[in-house]
């Protein structure tokens, strides 16, 4: 059973509007919670993140939100450029795990231009 | 250029050939470990080592083996490769700790088993 879940395999936008990524998970004791972002042919490279103490961070284009009550997470991209389409993925840690990261199944971002 | 590098970047095998597949990371990160992405499955842990002389069993360890031959070098070998296996390979390192955002990939092993 997948403890991140990232229900919406793909989604496009138009180049200038907003991108939100959406991820869901269920286990509670996830305190820490990434963002990955992966072009075709290259390895995840780290976004952003969110500590379960906080919710939001923001850097640039990129926010995310957590709410902790519905044990969700966004992701947040104002404005969506070309370049982000990409596969993105949601991660959660946990200290009591040794803090390995468990991935969502990723979602597939089109930009438009 | 620091990071990890994963080779071979490409590998076909029969049924029931063996394998290893190499990583090596110039990062000195304490940790490291080896994920398969499947399509719709995103990236599952197989095997991490926390530290050197260390390994521990991920999410999906069966039919892999692991051995982290210095602080560098994390392998993992497929003793008898069956379809179910192919996938997307990929290494990453860390320091030990709360830095998830210090997980560095490799750029993959894209393995088929025919």
């Amino acid at each position: 059973d997948q403890q991140v879940k990232q229900n919406s395999p793909s989604l496009s936008v138009q180049e200038g509007r907003i991108s939100i990524l959406n991820c869901d998970y269920t286990n509670s004791m996830f305190d820490y919670f990434l963002w990955y972002k992966k072009y075709p042919a290259e390895g995840p490279t780290f976004l952003i993140s969110i500590s379960s103490i906080k919710d939001k961070n923001e850097d640039g284009r990129f926010t995310v939100f957590l709410n902790k009550s519905a044990k969700h997470l966004s992701l947040h991209i104002v404005p969506s450029q070309p370049g982000d389409s990409a596969v993105y993925f949601c991660a959660a840690s946990a200290k009591e795990y040794g803090n390995k990261l468990v991935f969502g199944a990723g979602t597939i971002l089109r930009v438009k231009s | 250029n620091a990071g990890v590098t994963q080779t071979p970047k490409f590998q076909v095998l029969k049924t029931g050939q063996s394998m290893t597949l190499q990583c090596a990371q110039d990062m000195n990160h304490n940790s490291m470990y080896w994920y398969r992405q499947d399509p719709g499955m995103g990236l599952r842990l197989i095997y991490y080592s926390a530290s050197e002389g260390t390994t521990d069993k991920g999410e999906v360890p069966n039919g892999y083996n692991v051995s982290r031959l210095n602080k560098r070098e994390f392998s993992l070998r497929l003793e008898s490769a069956a379809p179910s296996q192919t996938s997307v390979y990929f290494c990453a390192s860390s320091e030990s700790g709360r830095d998830g955002y210090g997980y560095t990939f490799g750029s993959g092993t894209r393995l088929t088993v025919v």
